[in-house]
């Protein structure tokens, strides 16, 4: 079974770039679509955006200019970058397998759900 | 995109049923048959319950059943268990391969 292991710095001051990493493990990283979902504290889930090994990447429209998704297959690794954070950044980042979709009797199913997380990293802005 | 809309508790006994809704759009929720529902515990990383609306992954008791009518999904939970007390989430597929997810509700079991 795929095991995902966030990290990453915990701190990070307000207008300055948070970058973690997801490594996997006990499965390829080809075989999935990558996603980072973040949730602040006490508060709901939010999708940031996906990608695939061979690079394809999507983003929540709400963030798209300030998120990359990037993917080192060598490493086994995903990446995100928030650029310009604020403490509305802070929250708990996760990343998770995610199936986009499938064909079925030559129509495409969309789903987008994630199956496995990995257990969290928690990231707070703060100068 | 704007949040799926969760009641923000629930609760039953031991042994009874509840239902968990969550409120969408015809741009997410009502257009599309990719409704998921997240089990989460405290400290602990989300864990799916259902997908595409009613399927429930290898492992999942049949206790936990889900459905949709319209713009509004469901989350049936049957003979409440103390370990069901948990945040549940819903998520959408929500157009242009994005998701949106639901603001939670917390299910007490009384």
């Amino acid at each position: 079974q795929v095991q995902l292991q966030e990290s990453g710095p915990g701190l990070v001051k307000p207008s300055e770039t948070l970058s973690l990493t997801c490594t996997v493990s006990g499965g390829s990283i080809s075989s999935y679509y990558w996603s980072w979902i973040r949730q602040p504290p006490g508060k709901g889930l939010e999708w940031l955006g996906y990608i695939y090994y061979t690079g394809s990447t999507n983003s929540n429209p709400s963030l798209k200019s300030r998120v990359t998704v990037s993917v080192d297959t060598s490493k086994k690794q995903v990446s995100l970058k928030v650029t310009t954070v604020t403490a509305a950044d802070t929250a708990v980042y996760y990343c998770a397998t995610t199936r986009l979709g499938y064909f079925s009797n030559g129509v495409f199913h969309h789903d987008m759900t994630f199956d496995y997380w990995g257990q969290g990293t928690p990231v707070t802005v703060s100068s | 995109q704007s949040a799926l809309t969760q009641a923000p508790s629930a609760s039953g006994s031991p042994g009874q049923s509840v239902t968990i809704s969550c409120t969408g759009t015809s741009s997410d929720v009502g257009g599309y048959n990719s409704v998921s529902w997240y089990q989460q515990h405290p400290g602990k990383a989300p864990k799916v319950m259902i997908y595409e609306v009613s399927k429930r992954p290898s492992g999942v008791p049949d206790r936990f059943s889900g459905s949709k009518s319209g713009n509004t999904a469901s989350l049936t939970v049957s003979g409440l268990q103390a370990e069901d007390e948990a945040d549940y989430f819903c998520s959408s597929y929500a157009g242009s391969n994005t998701v949106v997810f639901g603001g939670g509700t917390s299910l007490t079991v009384l």
